[in-house]
């Protein structure tokens, strides 16, 4: 298995703000990814996020409002950038391992609200 | 993208066996089949997964149905704490790159 760590667990933000969300795992892992979760609803990919290399983001999102690092094999960040309302979400990071096939492993979650 | 079909919502009393399906009628013969869960205020957790045999572990079973046509997740004694959100999820072995796409899930309800 593997630990996530995601910091904030929360954050109230002003419009037009941008928050930058890590991820951090206790083992390397060959896949970091980065969903969406809005109130009530299921998760949305964001992107997956490649070591060494730009992310490959899923259809409706793009990297100017959602840029991503991917530094070493344990970090990444997700920054949403000029917040408004309608990104009040939570975010959430998942890793797979590689040694599990196929299995992945999610963090608790940054829960934002956007004022 | 092969696609999962399941109820919005489902209720059972705990300690009793909780029968939870999922129809994938498309499904390929390099898909597994994987569920997870998210308990209130958490990120999904893996539960189980499986390719054409039934599955155990100390989760849950997981029943696939010959055509695998339809799989049933199995919590055979149902607790408060398994009230969560159910999600079937087909992952093909072909593509390396594949990635975890949810769908609505069922709701558990578990009445004490």
């Amino acid at each position: 298995s593997a630990v996530i760590s995601q910091k904030p667990s929360r954050d109230i933000c002003q419009r037009g703000t941008s928050l930058t969300i890590q991820c951090q795992v206790d083992s390397q892992v060959t896949m970091m990814f980065w969903y969406r979760q809005q109130p009530g609803q299921s998760l949305t990919l964001i992107a997956t996020a490649n070591q060494g290399s730009e992310a490959t983001y899923e259809s409706g999102f793009v990297i100017d409002k959602f840029p991503i690092s991917r530094p070493n094999l344990t970090f990444s960040t997700l920054t949403v950038s000029n917040m408004s309302p309608e990104d009040s979400s939570i975010y959430l990071c998942s890793v797979e391992t590689g040694v599990a096939k196929n299995i992945q492993y999610f963090g608790a979650g940054t829960r934002l609200s956007v004022l | 993208d092969a696609k999962t079909t399941q109820p919005n919502s489902m209720e059972s009393n705990e300690e009793e066996p909780v029968h939870l399906p999922c129809n994938h009628s498309t499904i390929s013969g390099t898909d597994y089949i994987h569920w997870y869960r998210q308990l209130p205020s958490q990120g999904p957790e893996y539960v189980i997964h499986g390719l054409t045999s039934n599955v155990n572990n100390r989760m849950a079973s997981l029943a696939i149905a010959e055509d695998r046509k339809s799989s049933t997740l199995i919590l055979h004694r149902a607790t408060l704490r398994d009230a969560a959100v159910y999600y079937c999820i087909l992952r093909t072995l072909l593509n390396r790159d594949d990635k975890i796409i949810f769908g609505k899930g069922t709701r558990l309800h578990i009445l004490p």
